[in-house]
C-alpha cells in the first residue's frame, strides 16, 4: 500500500498567488516523522521541515507554512505569495522504523511539480 | 562546511557491466543512506549504514546490488551485471545520527544510464 500520497502531480500558479500542496500518509506506528523536501531543477534535494508525530502544532517559516492533522493523516504545505524561485518538485516523506532495524529511512511520495508563472 | 558529495555525477555503461558509485558524507555523520530515484518518482530507499555496518539493506532490489562503508565514512554502491532497468539517479544522504527521524542531507546524485 502506498504510504505517502501526493495526489497533485503538477500545479501551475501565477506569481504572488498562494498555493497548497497536499500530502496524505499512512502508518501504523505511533512514533513517526514527516518531512517536506524541495527538488529544484538542479536536482539536489533541499530539506524544508521535519515534524514528529507528537507535535501537531502548525508551523510558519517566512512564506512557508505547514498544517499537520493526525485525524486526517495529512501534512499539507502552503506557500504564500509564491515566487518564480519556488518552482520545483516538492516531496512529502514519512520516516518510521518500518523494518524494525532502527533506520527510519524516508518513504517519499511521488512529488508535486510546482510551476510559478511570472 | 562541505555537503554530501557523490562521484561520478554521470555514469553511462553498457548492459552487463559492473559499476561503482561513491558517496562522501558530511564529516562526522555516522548514518548514511542510499536511495534510487527513477524519472518522475520520489526517491526509494536502498540501504542504511550506521557506522561501518549495513544496519538495514531491505531496500536493495536484488543480489546484484551491494554497498560497503569500510571505515565508517565514504560508501560505495556496487551494481553487478547492470540492466537497463537500473537506469536512475542514485542519491546518497547522511545524517548526524541514525534513527529518530534525524534530518538527512542529500548529495547531488549520480545519474546512471545503462545502454
Amino acid at each position: 500500500a502506498q504510504k505517502v500520497t501526493q495526489a497533485q502531480t503538477e500545479i501551475s500558479v501565477v506569481e504572488k498567488e498562494d498555493v497548497t500542496l497536499d500530502c496524505v500518509y499512512e502508518t501504523r506506528d505511533t512514533t513517526y516523522y514527516l518531512f517536506w523536501y524541495k527538488q529544484p531543477p538542479s536536482g539536489e534535494l533541499v530539506f524544508l521541515i521535519r515534524r514528529n508525530s507528537f507535535d501537531e502544532q502548525n508551523e510558519i517559516s517566512g512564506r512557508y507554512s505547514w498544517n499537520f492533522q493526525k485525524s486526517t493523516s495529512s501534512f499539507n504545505f502552503t506557500i504564500t505569495a509564491s515566487q518564480v524561485v519556488d518552482s520545483a518538485v516538492y516531496f512529502c516523506a514519512l520516516s518510521e522504523d518500518y523494518s524494525g532495524a532502527g533506520s527510519y529511512q524516508l518513504t517519499f511520495g511521488k512529488g508535486t511539480k510546482l510551476s510559478v508563472i511570472p | 562546511g562541505a555537503g554530501v558529495s557523490q562521484t561520478p555525477s554521470n555514469k553511462v555503461t553498457e548492459k552487463g557491466k559492473y559499476v561503482e558509485l561513491r558517496c562522501d558524507p558530511i564529516s562526522g555523520h555516522t548514518a548514511l543512506y542510499w536511495y534510487r530515484q527513477s524519472l518522475g518518482q520520489g526517491p526509494e530507499f536502498l540501504i542504511y549504514f550506521q557506522g561501518t555496518g549495513a544496519a538495514d539493506d531491505s531496500g536493495l532490489p536484488n543480489d546484484r546490488f551491494f554497498a560497503v562503508r569500510p571505515e565508517g565514512s565514504v560508501s560505495t554502491l556496487k551494481i553487478q551485471r547492470t540492466e537497463r532497468g537500473d537506469s536512475a539517479v542514485y542519491l546518497c544522504a547522511s545524517s548526524l545520527m541514525g534513527g529518530s527521524g534525524n534530518e538527512q542531507f542529500f548529495g547531488p546524485g549520480t545519474r546512471l544510464t545503462v545502454l
